[in-house]
């Protein structure tokens, strides 16, 4: 079945640092592929998306890259910062509103 | 423009009874979906309402169940709560649905079955 896997499941930077979270997919007609940013208490919240004609997207601090052929996709956070602490979920869907999301990267920036 | 919104935010129930959960779309916005949240599971689909019309559904047993009102707002219902189904269950909204644009989440309501 479809299925979205992630990793790492944690990752501690130091601030200004870069942080790289990955993702594989299995079905290969998957063409949308959004990010979302969950904070305690709050509901996930995105923060970038692609589609699957395109490469890569960058949005300030933050980038996306897919690799149709091998099917992977990445987040790029650079020069973080303490409130970029969260969890993140990558997910994945094909043109439906039915996304199949990974498993959460916990990602805490230490001052 | 005022958010997804969900409620009650919080819940407690006990085993074998049901519950309604209640979610109101961003203005203009015509799907739901709505996805269970545990430690254990991850963020899971159940299921997609655009006009009324449920367009879209999870590998959820047939306790779970939704419905949308021509007002876009949208209920989904657990009948016979088992301990399992303490969970966050979280609202999302989009102009179409398909994939075609953004999904908007809720905060979620807190669940837990006792």
């Amino acid at each position: 079945g479809e299925n979205v896997e992630q990793h790492p499941s944690t990752l501690s930077v130091q601030e200004g640092d870069s942080a790289v979270i990955k993702c594989t997919y299995s079905d290969s007609a998957s063409n949308y592929f959004p990010w979302y940013k969950q904070e305690l208490g709050k509901g996930p919240q995105l923060i970038i998306d692609i589609r699957s004609n395109v490469g890569e997207k960058k949005d300030q601090r933050i980038a996306v890259t897919l690799n149709k052929t091998a099917k992977h996709f990445s987040l790029h956070i650079t020069e973080t910062q303490p409130e970029d602490s969260a969890v993140y979920f990558c997910a994945a869907s094909y043109n439906t509103d039915k996304l199949i999301f990974g498993t959460g990267t916990r990602l805490q920036v230490f001052p | 423009k005022a958010g997804v919104t969900q409620t009650p935010r919080y819940l407690i129930k006990t085993r074998g009874q049901q519950v309604t959960l209640s979610c109101s779309p961003i203005s203009g916005h015509r799907s739901v979906s709505w996805y269970q949240q545990t430690p254990g599971q991850g963020l899971q689909f159940l299921f997609e309402y655009f006009s009324e019309t449920q367009r879209n559904k999870g590998n959820f047993p047939g306790r779970f169940s939704g419905r949308q009102f021509s007002n876009s707002r949208s209920e989904m219902n657990v009948s016979t709560l088992e301990l399992g189904d303490s969970a966050l269950y979280l609202c999302a909204s989009s102009l179409l649905g398909q994939g075609t644009d953004t999904q908007y989440f809720g905060p979620g309501t807190r669940l837990t079955v006792l």
